[in-house]
């Protein structure tokens, strides 16, 4: 089993739909997670950022984080045809010394 | 500035050939990984260096992977008598250097063994 877990999709929504991207991990020594964006055959951008559980929001996009049940999400709202890309789920701290363990990311399609 | 670099962006090589894969962090970042990404698969993580040292090489798929850093910026990553399996896309990232800092990446360097 990996430590993150991420269908992979791939997920198509019309424009202007809510999206939800989940992950789960196993590993409890998980201090922070993060959400990054990856569009083809570029590498991948940082889009949030959250060290304890809860909700953080920038703009369209909100994470959520619920340790209790190792579980987080990526909403974004009122998707746009832009925000067509790969997103990858990650965990890292403890002892791993800053590496981030993945998962193995969802293709997310929005069509105008 | 300018981001993490890697070079080249792409690399076609023969089944038992060598190869380098180069990355240039971000100036004054002293965390410098390595991760692979390959098809189907998330991003899996191979080194990482704290300036010139490896606290953590756990990554490292066999021995022929090695890498090293010098001057406490530009990485290479070295791969030996390349097999098919090695077929990924090599991702640099880099940051300030504490743990849980973001980790900047690269562009990558899509590796293709013929």
């Amino acid at each position: 089993q990996k430590e993150v877990e991420q269908d992979p999709g791939p997920l198509s929504v019309p424009e202007g739909a809510i999206v939800s991207l989940n992950c789960t991990y196993s590993n409890s020594a998980f201090q922070y997670f993060m959400w990054y964006r990856q569009y083809s055959r570029k590498g991948p951008e940082l889009l949030m950022y959250t060290y304890s559980s809860g909700n953080k929001e920038d703009g369209r996009f909100t994470a959520q984080v619920d340790k209790s049940s190792k579980y987080i999400s990526l909403f974004i709202r009122d998707s746009q045809p832009s925000d067509s890309a790969t997103y990858l789920c990650a965990g890292g701290g403890g002892t791993s010394y800053g590496k981030l363990t993945f998962g193995q990311g969802t293709i997310l399609t929005v069509h105008p | 500035g300018a981001g993490v670099s890697q070079s080249p962006s792409n690399k076609v090589t023969e089944k038992g050939k060598d190869v380098e894969l180069r990355c240039d962090p971000i100036s004054g970042h002293t965390a410098l990984y390595w991760y692979r990404q390959s098809l189907g698969q998330g991003l899996e993580f191979l080194i990482y260096f704290q300036g010139n040292s490896a606290p953590d090489k756990s990554g490292l798929p066999s021995d022929r992977f090695s890498a090293e850093r010098t001057g406490g910026s530009v990485s290479t990553l070295t791969i030996q008598r390349t097999q098919q399996e090695d077929s990924a896309v090599y991702l640099c990232a880099s940051s300030l250097g504490g743990v849980g800092d973001t980790q900047y990446f690269g562009p990558g360097t899509r590796l293709t063994v013929l």
